[in-house]
């Protein structure tokens, strides 16, 4: 079974400065996705980002961008110049890839994100 | 596109009723899952279906739980007899096989049993 921890409960960053999220998982599968979503206080969940683990290039989003280690099971997003809108709990999230059909996804438990003024 | 609807978005309920969530998925799309969120566990698979299909609902808590897609564009997660710890938020999310790997959520239904 897949599992994603997200080591860091709670985060804050001034407005405009730079912020990382950590995220680590466990898998035996070697094609798979990987996500972060975003959850502000309306707990609507938004996809912030996505990686497909057969690509190298780390993935980018505006100001949004992951750093993807597949050897060592890493997936942290970092969010530049963050805005007061970035407020939120941010979930990395794992689904594994299969031509017969959709898979789930495997949730971490989320980071709560505090963007300061 | 209106994206994925969930209705109601609200629910109180005194415990030993019946609840029925819906949930209506991206039209063109043939996945559909249910998650629910609480604290203490975060957010986990209830169960998900494949062109109407259940293929796993091994995320589904008890008996009392129990989930249909009777066509492609209409599904329900029900709860009979509803208890207190049921009291999450439950969403429905929808994808579609081999066009995109992305899941596209609903708002959520926020259930409080009492």
């Amino acid at each position: 079974a897949q599992t994603v921890t997200q080591s860091q409960p709670e985060m804050s960053v001034q407005e405009a400065e730079t912020v990382t999220l950590s995220c680590t998982y466990d898998t035996s599968e070697n094609n798979y996705y990987l996500f972060w979503y975003k959850q502000p206080p309306s707990r609507q969940m938004i996809l912030v980002i996505r990686q497909e683990a057969y690509k190298q290039q780390n993935a980018t989003e505006n100001r949004f961008s992951v750093n993807f280690q597949k050897a060592a099971k890493s997936f942290s997003l970092k969010i530049s110049d963050s805005q007061l809108g970035d407020t939120a709990m941010y979930f990395c999230a794992f689904m594994k890839q299969r031509n017969s059909g959709n898979t789930p996804l495997v949730f971490g438990k989320g980071t709560r994100l505090s963007v300061i003024a | 596109d209106a994206g994925v609807i969930q209705s109601p978005r609200h629910e109180v309920t005194e415990m030993g009723q019946e609840v029925t969530l819906r949930c209506k998925p991206i039209s063109g799309h043939n996945s559909l899952f249910w998650y629910r969120q609480t604290m203490m566990r975060g957010l986990e698979l209830l169960i998900y279906f494949n062109n109407n299909v259940p293929i796993d609902d091994s995320g589904m808590p008890e008996d009392r739980f129990s989930a249909k897609m009777p066509n492609a564009s209409f599904s329900t997660l029900k709860i009979q007899p509803s208890e207190p710890r049921d009291s999450a938020v439950y969403f429905c999310a929808s994808r579609s096989i081999g066009t995109s790997d992305t899941q596209y959520f609903g708002p959520g239904t926020r259930l409080t049993v009492l």
